[in-house]
């Protein structure tokens, strides 16, 4: 399968502690993106990586949210002092160096604060 | 800036009755529409797309929608729908303007499918 693949798709956590989500885009896209989905909505854009660079983020990115993407490859969404608010769909999407181009999404991370 | 509006949050169609899911935007340009399908717990599935060209797009599993600027809509179309189509259905937009590529995204319209 090489489609984007994302760890864990599920996590359960008690309020206070931190949590870190990964996903693996399509090996040749350039471009990767986070975006979380709350119950009965549509997908918000969180932030974005082209290579290894982060150009963009959010101004739903608190500052107990990181992102990274080493060397380019595999990114890593980490929450820290997680809150209830914080219960939602992850959702991970990759795309080509295009302006703008399909995104190919993952099968998201459900994160559940208790 | 950029919006999508889905009016219809949810809709019930009998199997292999046609089916048409209402997407408006606003964005100062032309965008570029996508439609994506969610099934309960997975992540999300390209149906179609519409960058130029043709304002009568075609997609995957029998799908179809239509651009029209002048009506700033993208309405996704089936003409006739079956059990297994029954998911969320999302409008997105993205701007040709824009250097990240990043899409916005309707609230989602829930299709149920009676027998």
């Amino acid at each position: 399968d090489t489609g984007v693949s994302q760890d864990p798709r599920h996590k359960i956590t008690k309020r206070g502690q931190n949590v870190t989500f990964r996903c693996d885009p399509i090996s040749e896209h350039n471009r990767l993106y986070w975006y979380r989905q709350t119950l009965g909505q549509g997908p918000e854009f969180l932030t974005y990586f082209q290579n290894e660079a982060q150009l963009e983020k959010s101004r739903l990115l608190s500052d107990r949210f990181s992102a990274e993407r080493p060397k380019g490859s595999f990114s890593t969404l980490e929450i820290q002092r997680t809150e209830q608010g914080d219960s939602a769909m992850y959702l991970c999407a990759s795309s080509l160096l295009i302006v703008v181009d399909t995104q190919y999404f993952g099968p998201g991370t459900r994160l559940t604060v208790l | 800036a950029q919006s999508v509006t889905q009016p219809d949050i949810h809709i019930t169609v009998s199997e292999g009755a046609s089916l048409e899911l209402r997407c408006n935007y606003s964005y100062g340009a032309t965008p570029y529409l996508f439609w994506y399908v969610q099934s309960p717990g997975q992540g999300l599935q390209l149906l179609l797309k519409y960058f130029s060209g043709d304002t009568l797009v075609q997609g995957i599993k029998g799908f179809e929608a239509e651009f029209k600027r002048s009506q700033s809509s993208f309405n996704l179309r089936k003409p006739s729908v079956h059990w297994s189509d029954a998911a969320e259905y999302f409008c997105a937009v993205g701007a040709p303007s824009s250097n990240t590529g990043k899409l916005i995204f309707g609230q989602g319209t829930t299709l149920q499918v009676k027998p």
